[in-house]
């Protein structure tokens, strides 16, 4: 089992700039939610995707956008980069496909994102 | 108010110490709990979950709810110096809804 995974590991972009981040969920499960890690803060809530929908959705501007494909794999874009957006990118994923337990979240091992 | 406050730390503390950590918080309706482990510059790793109130053991680890207190905690027996890390309480009003952290305890076992 693969678990989570992400990529690119690292990205630098520009201001203005727009950039995408790939996830792959662990086998079994069917729901992605991406969240911003800033340093030395928690991890924030940006969306969450199942059955290729947006079903839920944090305090983040329109500029983040999301994609959920049908093999549950997912796709967060940023559009028109801020200095502010430099942050370590989280996908985790849940779900009960083949058994498992819906609350249980597991995290990849995230995308750094610097915005120069 | 944050929905989730846990003191920042850092904690430090001897090889084999008993370790506390704990999170307050304050929607009733929480009652999924998460504490996951993070190694720098890496993904959050899950340690324990539990379901409403009660207890929870594994191995080290001992997670407790109350949530008459809205107060959760992790307890670390017999700390290893690889218990070094930044530990991060989750919380989830229900299974398909987001996860709310906090801002995570660092935690340093001295050898």
């Amino acid at each position: 089992d693969a678990g989570v995974t992400q990529s690119p590991t690292h990205l630098i972009k520009t201001r203005g700039q727009q950039v995408t981040l790939r996830c792959s969920p662990k086998s079994g499960h069917d729901t992605v939610s991406w969240y911003q890690q800033a340093l030395g803060q928690g991890p924030q809530f940006i969306f969450q995707y199942y059955e290729e929908e947006e079903r839920q959705r944090g305090n983040f501007p329109d500029r983040f956008s999301g994609h959920q494909f049908p093999n549950y794999s997912s796709e967060l874009n940023v559009n028109a980069l801020l200095l502010g957006d430099s942050a370590l990118y989280l996908c985790a994923s849940s779900g009960e496909l083949q058994g498992a337990t819906s609350y249980e979240q597991y995290f990849g091992p995230g995308t750094r994102l610097t915005v120069t | 108010q944050k929905e989730v406050e846990q003191d920042p730390g850092p904690l430090s503390v001897p090889e084999g110490a008993i370790v506390s950590l704990n999170c307050t918080y304050s929607n009733s309706a929480f009652q999924y709990f998460m504490w996951y482990r993070q190694y720098s510059r890496k993904g959050p790793e899950l340690l324990m979950y539990t379901y409403s109130s009660g207890n929870k053991e594994d191995g080290r680890f001992t997670a407790q709810v109350d949530k008459s207190s809205k107060y959760i905690s992790l307890f670390i027996r017999d700390s290893q110096p690889s218990d070094s890390a930044t530990y991060l309480c989750a919380m989830s009003p229900n299974t398909g809804n987001q996860f709310y952290f906090g801002t995570g305890t660092s935690l340093t076992v001295i050898p």
